[in-house]
């Protein structure tokens, strides 16, 4: 079956530091999503790609989509302490409804 | 709207008890699913459904069971808990149609399986 892992699974970073999480999948993806989850809370939806080789930027966030759609980024730009979380990217495949979620990334952001 | 709504926030089960973890929504949705989050292990699948009458199996379906016979409600039944079953549990819905957009969660169930 399809799956999806991220590394690293834990990163520790001063406040004003860069951050890049990266998911890599088995299998050739569809699109790709990016959630992020506080602590204690639910995932929300941060972005979709669906493009090979797709580039989005949000404020301080770069998401990128792989050439061969099997592999993703998330780029933090200058980390604020709001940026604590967990990192999660979902991929689907081809004509499957169901997302299959990567590993996740716990970001901790040293003040 | 209150969008995706899970209850019981928290529970804790003796093995072998059976409970069901309700999940409803007004948001419309054609798809439903449950996942379970454990540390290092991400949110794996657990059963999903891509509209009324309609489930299927995620990644992890052994010990629980889903029904979805109207399109705001898809319960999650533990018949038989095990302390494996110790997690929490989301719910996540999706607009259906070809364009497969943002999975919007519920807030969550802690379970304790002793």
């Amino acid at each position: 079956g399809q799956q999806v892992m991220q590394i690293p699974q834990y990163q520790h970073v001063q406040e004003g530091e860069d951050f890049t999480t990266y998911c890599n999948s088995s299998t050739t993806l569809s699109n790709i999503q990016w959630y992020k989850q506080r602590p204690g809370g639910h995932p929300v939806f941060l972005i979709q790609l669906v493009k090979s080789g797709e580039v989005k930027k949000q404020k301080r966030l770069t998401f990128q989509f792989g050439e061969a759609k099997k592999n993703s980024s998330l780029h933090i730009t200058a980390t604020q302490t709001t940026d604590v979380g967990t990192y999660f990217c979902a991929g689907r495949s081809g004509g499957y409804q169901k997302v299959t979620f990567g590993t996740g990334t716990k970001l901790q952001v040293i003040p | 709207n209150a969008g995706v709504t899970q209850t019981p926030k928290f529970q804790v089960l003796k093995t072998g008890q059976s409970m069901t973890l309700q999940c409803a929504q007004d948001m419309n949705h054609e798809y439903m699913s449950w996942y379970r989050q454990d540390p290092g292990m991400g949110l794996r699948l657990i059963h999903y459904s891509v509209g009324a009458g309609i489930t299927d199996q995620g990644e992890v379906p052994n010990g629980y069971n889903v029904s979805r016979s109207t399109t705001e409600d898809f319960p999650l039944r533990l018949l038989s808990a095990a302390p494996s079953q110790t997690s929490v549990y989301f719910c996540a819905t999706r607009a259906g149609g070809a364009n497969l957009g943002e999975l919007f969660f519920g807030s969550g169930t802690q379970l304790s399986v002793l």
